[in-house]
């Protein structure tokens, strides 16, 4: 079953630029998490945002919680070409002997230089 | 540099065989993971383990069972692989906690023919 659900499936920007994905859930979460995926690669752990926490910063990401909402949003500022790649959200779910990640769609960034 | 390993970046395999891709991690994580990853449908669980010889069923476990011998070591086996079947295998690993994010290996690009 997909939790979480990325919008938009694809986006285009300009070097130098912000780029801005949100995910939606459905379920309560204990946090949610960002990867990153180069084109035909495993992922990469972004950042993680608990369910308390409504904004939280690394570098030049910024994801926003909206619990009420059961909304997420990362912002990429000051985009790069090394950027481009698809980037999934996840929510983590407390349910039988261990945490497991759900993974949406995943939004498609192509950077331009 | 730790690291999650995936056995096979490529494998062609005939209808009908027994396949087996292995995963291995070398961070003394408690959970490991196999996920499929197809075009428009994200990432879905198949099966994870939280401990040795500890296994749960994921959302798409039909066709696929694992085996998890020592902490380190996650083997997804086909027990008699189909063309629908054909898919990118992530396997993944995290502390039981699961709040430090997942670490992905590179993937294995299964074909059955």
């Amino acid at each position: 079953s997909q939790q979480g659900e990325e919008d938009p499936q694809a986006l285009s920007i300009q070097e130098g630029e912000n780029a801005t994905m949100n995910c939606s859930y459905k379920t309560s979460i204990n946090n949610l998490q960002w990867y990153r995926q180069n084109s035909g690669r495993g992922l990469v752990h972004l950042i993680l945002i608990r369910s308390n926490e409504r904004e939280k910063h690394s570098g030049r990401l910024r994801v926003t919680l909206d619990t009420s909402k059961k909304s997420s949003s990362l912002l990429i500022t000051a985009s790069r070409a090394a950027d481009t790649a698809s980037y999934f959200c996840a929510t983590d779910s407390y349910g039988g002997a261990t945490n497991k990640l759900i993974f949406g769609t995943g939004t498609l960034l192509a950077v331009q230089p | 540099d730790v690291k999650v390993t995936q056995s096979s970046r490529y494998l062609v395999k005939r209808t009908g065989e027994k396949v087996f891709l292995e995963c291995v991690q070398d961070m003394d994580h408690e959970n490991m993971f196999w996920y499929r990853q197809d075009p428009g449908l994200g990432l879905r669980l198949i099966y994870f383990s939280y401990d040795v010889k500890m296994k749960e069923k994921g959302d798409i476990p039909e066709g696929y069972s694992v085996s998890r011998e020592k902490k380190e070591r996650f083997s997804l086996i086909l027990e008699s692989a189909s063309t629908n079947q054909t898919s990118m295998y992530l396997c993944a690993s995290s502390r039981r906690s699961g709040t430090k994010g997942y670490t992905f290996g590179s993937g294995t690009r299964l074909t059955v023919v």
